[in-house]
């Protein structure tokens, strides 16, 4: 089945960047996604089709993507950051799935 | 504007039936997908299945096909998730989320609030 892997835990110092990467075989052909949950909360979307952001979501949240490689650039992060983030992508046979997640700590 | 809004949490025991329930608030309920995600208690997030309510089209993740049944009512813009025979490791929060499929974006733009589902003997 189709994974994608993520790092368990990055943490990292107010103002500082904290990068978050994800890695799965079909990302090349596929566009990937990026999620935000705090505790007790739904997840909401950071950035979509690998680099682009939705409205309302804070400059400070960039991605980018490199072969089998996606990554979420967090630049200037704040104490409000601290949460779980996502990635998800498709397969082509239709088949979603969601990266392992990543705990972001804001020391 | 979108807005799904899930049924109360539900406290079962092993081998009870239950069925939850996500109701599409906005207008545009038959032309989206909306689809299941699992979250069990400190993990993350499992894609269960999906379906089009305007023709009942439904797709399973291979690890839940067989484990559940996805439904929807188009005339109450509402679509389920029902268990047949409920175990603990089926404890959980389970969110229900529309997606957003056009071209070859694939994602979950709109999320309910989230269904909590406790089995306990």
């Amino acid at each position: 089945s189709y994974e994608l892997t993520q790092p368990p835990s990055v943490s990292v110092s107010p103002g500082q960047t904290a990068r978050i990467t994800c890695s799965g075989d079909a990302l090349p052909k596929q566009y990937a996604y990026w999620y935000q949950q705090k505790p007790g909360q739904a997840p909401v979307m950071v950035i979509y089709k690998d680099s682009e952001r939705p409205s309302g979501i804070p400059e400070r949240f960039s991605g980018s993507s490199s072969g089998t490689t996606v990554t979420l650039t967090i630049s200037g992060v704040q104490a409000e950051d601290e949460a779980d983030y996502y990635c998800q992508s498709a397969d082509s046979s239709g088949t979603y799935v969601f990266g392992t997640g990543t705990k972001v700590t804001v020391l | 504007e979108v807005q799904l809004v899930q049924s109360g949490a539900e406290v079962k025991k092993p081998g009870e039936f239950l069925k939850i329930s996500c109701k599409d608030s906005g207008h545009s309920f038959t032309n989206y997908w909306i689809g299941w995600v699992r979250q069990m208690p400190g993990k993350g997030l499992e894609w269960m299945g999906i379906i089009y309510p305007g023709d009942s089209d439904t797709r399973y993740s291979p690890s839940f096909q067989g484990q559940v049944t996805i439904s929807a009512d188009k005339s109450i813009s509402t679509a389920y998730l029902q268990w047949s025979s409920l175990k603990a490791s089926d404890t959980a929060m389970y969110y229900c989320a529309r997606l957003q499929a056009l071209g070859g974006e694939r994602y979950f733009d709109y999320w309910g609030q989230g269904t909590l589902v406790t089995v306990s003997s």
